[in-house]
This record gives structure tokens, sequence and C-alpha cells, in this order.
């Protein structure tokens, strides 16, 4: 199975802030790569699939880069609404792994 | 509006079984893969089956795998997963998922449903 290692695992930051978290594979997914938001008590919400294209209704301060094992999702400009558990997440298969999570939190 | 809604959980004791369904709306249900997802309490997200659009293709991930499984009738729009011998460990919310991509049954998920809590406790 491809491993996916997120970090970091938490991240405090304040509102303005730029934010960057990264996922890491153990071997190469091409840009099979996307990224979700959960917030506590509901589902998993897509922001960014194929690792860079963003999906319709996400807000534009939300982007994602990357290819092969190394990827980042970044936050231009954090918002209240942000504050999260943000997760990635491979398929270059079938059988399809998450990262850990990176919870944002108010600083 | 493409929607998705789990039903089925619930409290089973150990060694027990339960049959999860996912009823899924605003879309064609049969052109599209489903897959299963899991969140015990506190932790993080794990794939646990996917079924391709026509229901003869079938995955699992190596924690369930002759344990669970996964079918859907394209004719009702519902997924279903089977859970036999069940595990304190199995104790998780559950969620189906659409899963949209370049290639069939690889992909993204989206939308997701609101999941369905199952604990397994005596």
């Amino acid at each position: 199975d491809i491993q996916m290692t997120q970090s970091p695992s938490t991240l405090s930051a304040s509102v303005g802030d730029r934010v960057t978290i990264t996922c890491r594979a153990s071997q190469s997914i091409s840009s099979w790569l996307a990224w979700y938001q959960q917030k506590p008590g509901k589902a998993p919400n897509l922001l960014i699939y194929d690792a860079s294209s963003l999906e319709s209704g996400v807000p534009s301060r939300f982007s994602g880069s990357g290819s092969g094992t190394e990827f980042t999702l970044t936050i231009s400009s954090l918002q209240p609404d942000d504050f999260a558990t943000y997760y990635c997440q491979q398929y270059n298969s079938y059988w399809t792994t998450f990262g850990g999570g990176t919870k944002v939190e108010i600083k | 509006e493409v929607n998705l809604w789990e039903s089925g959980g619930g409290l089973v004791q150990p060694g027990g079984s339960l049959r999860l369904s996912c009823a899924a709306s605003g879309f064609t249900f049969s052109t599209y893969a489903m897959s299963w997802v899991r969140q015990a309490p506190g932790k993080g997200l794990e794939w646990v089956s996917g079924v391709s659009g026509s229901g003869i293709n079938t995955y699992y991930a190596d924690s369930v795998k002759g344990q669970f499984t996964i079918s859907r009738d394209n004719s009702r729009s519902t997924l279903y997963l089977q859970m036999n011998s069940l595990r304190a460990e199995d104790t998780a919310i559950y969620y189906c998922a659409r899963v949209t991509g370049a290639a069939p049954g690889i992909g993204w998920f989206d939308p997701w449903g609101q999941g369905t809590l199952v604990t397994v406790s005596s």
C-alpha cells in the first residue's frame, strides 16, 4: 500500500496567515491526489483534486501543488471558517489511502 | 442536487453483524463507482471498500477483507456494506462516497454522506 504522511499534524495560526500543509507519498503517485476539509461532526468536503484543480465553489484562497511524491495545500489568507482538519488522499490505484490529517487551530 | 444518505448503524455486540445502506439521489447511480470510508472516534479517515458502477468489481482494505462485503443495487440506487464478525476496532462512523476521476473506479470522493455510527461493544 502507498503510505501518505502529512505534516504538521497540528498547526496554530492566526486569521490572515498564509498556511501550508505538506503531504508525502511513499512512492510516486503522479498527480493523483485530493485534499479535503473536515469540521467537527461533519463529513469531509472536497477542496482540491488532481493535485491542483480547485473544486467548484471552493474559495480561491485554497490552492494545491506538487507531483510525484510531494504535495502541498496552501491557504493564502486564513479565514475564521478555515479552522478545521485537512486530509490528503492518494488515488493512484483502487486501494486509496489518506494522510493522517492536519488540524489547523486558532493561535 | 446530489445526495447520499447512510443508514443501518447502531450498537452491536462483538462477533455480531450489521448491514449498512447508502441511498443515492440526484445522479445516475450506475455510472459511478462508490466507496465506504470509516473514521474511528477521534481518528483519521480509513478507506474500507469500493465497488465499480456495474457492481462486478469490488475492492477491500486488508483490515476488512473476508469480513466485510460491499454490494450495490442499481435499480434502487443503493449501496450496501455487510459487516460480519465485528470487533471493537470496527467502531467508527461509516461514510459512503461517490468516486469521481479520470479512470473508472479510481478517483476522489465527492460527495460524502453524513455518516452512520457503528459501535461494537458488549
